[in-house]
């Protein structure tokens, strides 16, 4: 079976100040890892994803994630955050054999303060 | 533009009825998906299919129902077997293995028994 943990439910960063948002994983083969935003009351929007080739990914709205294989994580990050930025963030994993169905973490709430 | 449209935005269900909550996509995605959202436990998968009249029962299928008519229709019906239904439902689609890129989401059906 496979998982994803995100081990924070809350971060809480100053606008301008570099943030990064925990995601490990747990799955049999190769991973695919996304990242996705929510904003109050909505869906989720993808920001970002990893498939194959250079571990750093860049996606939206300047964000960017490390693929770590051996530490099974795939942190999202971004050098200045914006308040704008506030929101819940989800990672989320699946591999070829598991037929496209993604494995959400319970999400990280994401404060930036000015 | 393309996307996927869910109905209605809010949904109120008394004890003992059965309501339905639509989906329709425009992106000509094979797969679609239903997950349940609540406070703290992240995305919970429902229902998937990933063609035309067929579907698969995900983690917590008990006290829900779908079908799949058509491409782009994937509606998901809250049955009276379902003993706390109040919840944030999502619907997705993606590409027909929905790895190389995720997710599209609605903006989700917030149903709540009354």
């Amino acid at each position: 079976a496979q998982s994803v943990a995100q081990p924070e439910d809350q971060v809480n960063v100053a606008e301008g100040n570099p943030l990064t948002v925990k995601c490990t994983y747990s799955v049999s083969g190769n991973p695919y890892l996304f990242w996705y935003v929510q904003y109050p009351n909505r869906g989720l929007q993808f920001l970002l994803k990893y498939i194959t080739g250079d571990n750093l990914v860049k996606g939206s709205y300047g964000f960017e994630a490390e693929f770590n294989k051996s530490q099974t994580s795939f942190h999202l990050k971004k050098p200045s955050a914006l308040v704008s930025d506030s929101a819940l963030y989800f990672c989320a994993a699946t591999t070829a054999t598991n037929a496209g169905k993604s494995t959400f973490g319970d999400g990280t709430t994401l404060t930036v303060k000015p | 533009d393309g996307g996927i449209t869910q109905s209605p935005k809010y949904l109120f269900r008394k004890e003992g009825q059965n309501v339905t909550l639509s989906c329709e996509q425009n992106l000509n995605h094979d797969a679609m998906y239903w997950y349940r959202q609540d406070p703290g436990q992240g995305l919970r998968l429902i229902y998937y299919s990933q063609i035309v009249n067929d579907f698969q029962k995900g983690d917590i299928a008990e006290g829900y129902s779908v079908s799949r008519e058509k491409k782009e229709s994937f509606p998901l019906t809250v049955t009276s077997a379902q003993k706390n239904p109040t919840a944030f439902y999502l619907c997705a689609s993606s590409e027909p293995q929905g790895i190389d890129y995720g997710y599209t989401f609605g903006s989700g059906t917030r149903l709540t028994v009354v």
